[in-house]
């Protein structure tokens, strides 16, 4: 089975402080994704990873940045949180595209509150 | 700006019957599609993935897939209290690594 793990399941930072959000795939996969899920929003793609060391932006960049320095870790960091970032960080991986192999699969998530 | 749309519900059938749910998606690009159901307060898990026009089943879960039309629905017969959550509709283009979700619906079974 593949497992996506994530570090925390609840956060609570403070504004301004620096948040890492780090997950961890055990199933060798190339594309890493971090989302974040509001109520009446959706999932929201904030950035995603398709090697090592590479990124690009989704839909909602802003305020976030990513680091991809090993195959099986992708961690996003909110340089200095806000309280409209707080919200349930999902991430997801999945293997290159190929034919119906395409599948992401979801960490646990975390929810974090930032006062 | 590509766009996958569901409605949001709640969608209320009784157990047993036949639970319909809808989607249509923007770019006639995609060529991927997947439905997930997420529990409250849980991460989304994959109940079916469907590359081609026509059905896919699986157990009490049918997929159906129309890209003339642009619609992607799932069908969950006998439903059961168990089903009660909300299912994303996902939708992916060729040669793309990104996936764009809907806001998903919310399904309940009432017993």
């Amino acid at each position: 089975d593949v497992k996506v793990t994530q570090s925390s399941r609840y956060l609570v930072k403070r504004t301004g402080e620096k948040v890492f959000l780090e997950c961890v795939q055990d199933m060798d996969h190339e594309n890493m994704f971090w989302y974040r899920q509001d109520p009446g929003l959706g999932l929201r793609l904030i950035y995603f990873s398709y090697d090592v060391k590479m990124k690009e932006k989704g839909d909602i960049p802003e305020g976030y940045s990513v680091s991809r320095e090993k195959k099986e870790r992708f961690s996003l960091i909110l340089e200095s949180a806000s309280t409209n970032q707080t919200s349930m960080y999902l991430c997801a991986s999945s293997q290159i595209s190929g034919t119906n192999t395409d599948t992401q699969y979801f960490g646990p998530g975390t929810r974090l509150t930032v006062l | 700006q590509k766009e996958v749309e569901q409605n949001s519900g709640p969608l209320s059938v009784p157990e047993g019957a036949i639970a319909s749910l809808n989607c249509t998606y923007s770019d006639r690009g995609s060529q991927s599609f997947f439905w997930y159901r997420q529990y409250s307060g849980k991460s989304p898990e994959l109940i079916m993935s469907i590359y081609s026009n026509g059905d896919k089943e699986d157990g009490r879960f049918t997929a159906q897939l129309n890209k003339a039309s642009q619609y992607v629905s799932l069908l969950i017969r006998d439903s059961q209290p168990s089903d009660s959550a909300t299912y994303l509709c996902a939708v992916k283009a060729g040669g793309y690594q990104k996936v764009t979700f809907g806001i998903g619906t919310k399904l309940q079974v009432i017993p």
